[in-house]
């Protein structure tokens, strides 16, 4: 089976810097993407690492190690607006199915 | 500007009835997909295409069907099937191999079973 796991739901304060933590086990691995959504209305695309290593924009960064099967998403000077859900997803074959993580619930106390 | 849309917002099925859930984009992508939304379980899969004129089953395929007759347009029909259809549905669409661009999203169907 195809499993992805991720913190249900993780609490920040304001202009703190907060890491989500996804560990994946796949059939087969070929990326790890990461989206975010509000309540209510439709994911976001995020990052995408396909290799080891940090990618970073703006004030978001994700990395990967696939050695570890071990992703995380990293947010700084973290702003009211970041309080949302962010889904770890796996490419899992050549074509561009991604299978999701349940999904980490983020809250940010002012 | 270009985007998904997806029709209606919101939906309400009687038991035993079919429903069709619209997708249409006009990003010029050839990679479409549904899948589906429930509290806690994260965003399951029901179909993708590829190609126009071609789809594949994702993980929870029963219970629904779809139809890619056009590049633009990827409409998912619940049928009496599906046991639990109530669900926030949502659709997306990518380029091929673009991984750097992720998936785009309508902004989802709420369907609700009366």
């Amino acid at each position: 089976g195809q499993s992805l796991e991720q913190p249900s739901e993780v609490t920040a304060v304001e202009g703190a810097i907060v890491q989500i933590n996804c560990t994946y086990q796949t059939s087969g691995f070929y990326g790890l993407s990461w989206y975010q959504q509000h309540d209510g209305g439709a994911p976001t695309f995020l990052s995408y690492n396909g290799l080891d290593g940090l990618e970073e924009t703006g004030r978001f960064s994700s990395f990967l190690s696939r050695s570890d099967s071990y992703g995380y998403l990293l947010l700084q000077e973290l702003q009211m607006k970041d309080s949302a859900s962010y889904f770890c997803a796996v490419r899992v074959g050549r074509d561009d199915k991604i299978i999701f993580g349940k999904g980490t619930r983020l809250h940010i106390l002012p | 500007d270009g985007g998904i849309t997806q029709s209606p917002k919101y939906l309400f099925r009687k038991e035993g009835q079919n429903v069709t859930l619209s997708c249409e984009q006009n990003l010029n992508h050839d990679a479409m997909y549904w899948y589906r939304q429930d509290p806690g379980q994260g965003l399951r899969l029901i179909y993708y295409s590829q190609i126009v004129n071609d789809f594949q089953k994702g993980d929870i395929a029963e219970g629904y069907s779809v139809s890619r007759e056009k590049k633009e347009s990827f409409p998912l029909t619940v049928t009496s099937a599906q046991k639990n259809p109530t669900a926030f549905y949502l659709c997306a669409s990518s380029i091929p191999g673009a991984f750097d661009y992720g998936y785009t999203f309508g902004s989802g169907t709420r369907l609700t079973v009366v």
